[in-house]
């Protein structure tokens, strides 16, 4: 089965400074992955994603993410944070094979920014 | 191009009732999966719908359900509501979900609150 660490539950950072958010991923072979955000009240916005190719992903809102298989790791990064950037943020799994055609989630890492 | 749409963003229900939740994918989108979000268990899987039939059930009891039309409309269902119940209903759409094996990316609606008291 699937499974996604964010062992970061809260992070603040202070506006113009880098960013990175963890994830960890258990999956029998390469998965795909993604990188969500979600403001308060509102649905899941797509940040990336990674299926194959280059493992180095570019984003919307300046935001990229590192897929590196020998540490099953897909952390996200931003260099300069924004104050709209505070929200949370979810990474997810799923799988490539069979019909088990859904997302499995981390618990997500909410992002602060102090100005 | 229209994102997938929710209907009805805000609801209120008391335990026993039933409730219908609706959810119109991207145009062109023929993979709809439903997820159920709370504090305290995170985002979770409920079900996907490809072609008007259930590709894969998540670990939620027989009350809850769902079922596609052929124009890709979702609707989904819990019956006999309970207060645990309570939780963002999100609703997700892609081209043809992630078993093709290429790989689609997943958008998801703003959600629909429910509040069972």
């Amino acid at each position: 089965a699937q499974s996604v660490t964010q062992p970061d539950i809260h992070i603040t950072v202070s506006e113009g400074a880098s960013l990175e958010l963890r994830c960890n991923y258990s999956y029998g072979a390469t998965p795909y992955l993604f990188w969500y955000v979600q403001s308060p009240g509102q649905g899941l916005q797509l940040l990336l994603k990674y299926f194959s190719g280059d493992t180095l992903v570019q984003g919307i809102k300046g935001f990229e993410a590192e897929f590196k298989r020998s540490q099953s790791s897909f952390n996200l990064r931003k260099p300069s944070v924004h104050w709209s950037d505070a929200a949370e943020y979810f990474c997810a799994v799923g799988a490539r094979s069979g019909t088990a055609s859904k997302l499995t989630f981390g618990t997500g890492t909410r992002l602060q920014v102090t100005l | 191009k229209a994102g997938v749409t929710q209907t009805p963003r805000y609801l209120i229900k008391t335990r026993g009732q039933q409730v219908t939740l609706s959810c119109s994918p991207i145009s062109g989108h023929r993979s709809v999966s439903w997820y159920q979000q709370t504090p305290g268990q995170g985002l979770q899987f409920l079900f996907e719908y490809f072609s008007e039939t259930q590709r894969n059930k998540g670990n939620f009891p027989g009350r809850f359900s769902g079922r596609q039309f052929s124009n890709s409309r979702s609707e989904m269902n819990v019956s006999t509501l309970e207060l645990g119940d309570s939780a963002l209903y999100l609703c997700a759409s892609s081209l043809a979900g992630l078993a093709t094996g290429s790989g689609n990316t997943i958008y998801f609606g703003e959600g629909s609150w429910l509040t069972v008291v």
